[in-house]
């Protein structure tokens, strides 16, 4: 497709539920990448991927947080056993592999997580 | 920490005047990028500038960086109602790989007075 596509839109958890989110990179695009974005400001990014392989999990949560990136699927970002900390939007992006627009990132409209 | 910084926080002017926005960061990079957010939306790519230019336009943008001071401007001249947002500066990684996360500032809130 020619933008991100993210759904769900938004996603109500209870505390310790599970939660998944999903995010279609542009087509050709072999970078997908996830950010968090907590009370409108300050966005923490989270991970990276080329292609299907991890690129820079350093922003990752160690414990409850995992991504994936599968050949002819939607990325995910699943956090079991979610926590009202949790609440955020979390927004996907891609880029493409070189030329010019290399390092630029397309973000898709985000999932906003309400953790109850 | 937060790599980078926006100055000023919210920012408020009347349609026609110029925005100024600034930017401070800690780290050597690559590149830095300026991206615009509308409310509830996701972020817009507006400008790149890599760390060996000093000045760059785009249509009514203009962004300067100094490496030297670690800092770099946005300024949106003519401004209009449309430009109200959240603009944020976003640094990548000294490797300049296509993979690098980007680090985000806290952004300056615009808004253009009609």
């Amino acid at each position: 497709g020619e933008e991100v596509a993210q759904t769900p839109k938004h996603l109500v958890r209870g505390e310790g539920q599970k939660a998944k989110l999903y995010c279609a990179p542009i087509k050709g695009h072999s970078y997908v990448f996830w950010y968090q974005q907590v009370l409108k400001n300050e966005f923490k990014f989270l991970i990276s991927f080329q292609n299907e392989n991890v690129f820079d999990e350093t922003g990752m949560p160690k414990e409850r947080f995992s991504a994936k990136c599968l050949p002819n699927s939607p990325c995910s970002l699943e956090i079991q056993a979610t926590k009202l900390e949790d609440s955020a939007v979390y927004f996907c992006a891609s880029s493409q592999p070189s030329g010019r627009g290399k390092n630029i990132q397309y973000f898709g409209a985000g999932t906003r997580l309400s953790v109850l | 920490s937060q790599q980078g910084e926006e100055d000023p926080q919210a920012l408020s002017i009347q349609e026609g005047e110029n925005a100024t926005m600034n930017c401070s960061y800690k780290t050597s990079i690559n590149n830095l990028q300026w991206y615009r957010q509308n409310s509830g939306r996701g972020l817009v790519h507006l400008i790149l500038i890599r760390s060996n230019e000093r000045e760059k336009h785009s249509g009514r943008l203009r962004v300067t960086l100094d490496t030297s001071k670690k800092s770099s401007s946005l300024l949106i001249t003519a401004s209009r109602a449309a430009d109200t947002a959240s603009y944020f500066c976003a640094t990548a990684a000294r490797s300049g790989g296509g993979a690098d996360g980007l680090t985000f500032g806290k952004g300056t809130h615009l808004i253009i007075q009609p």
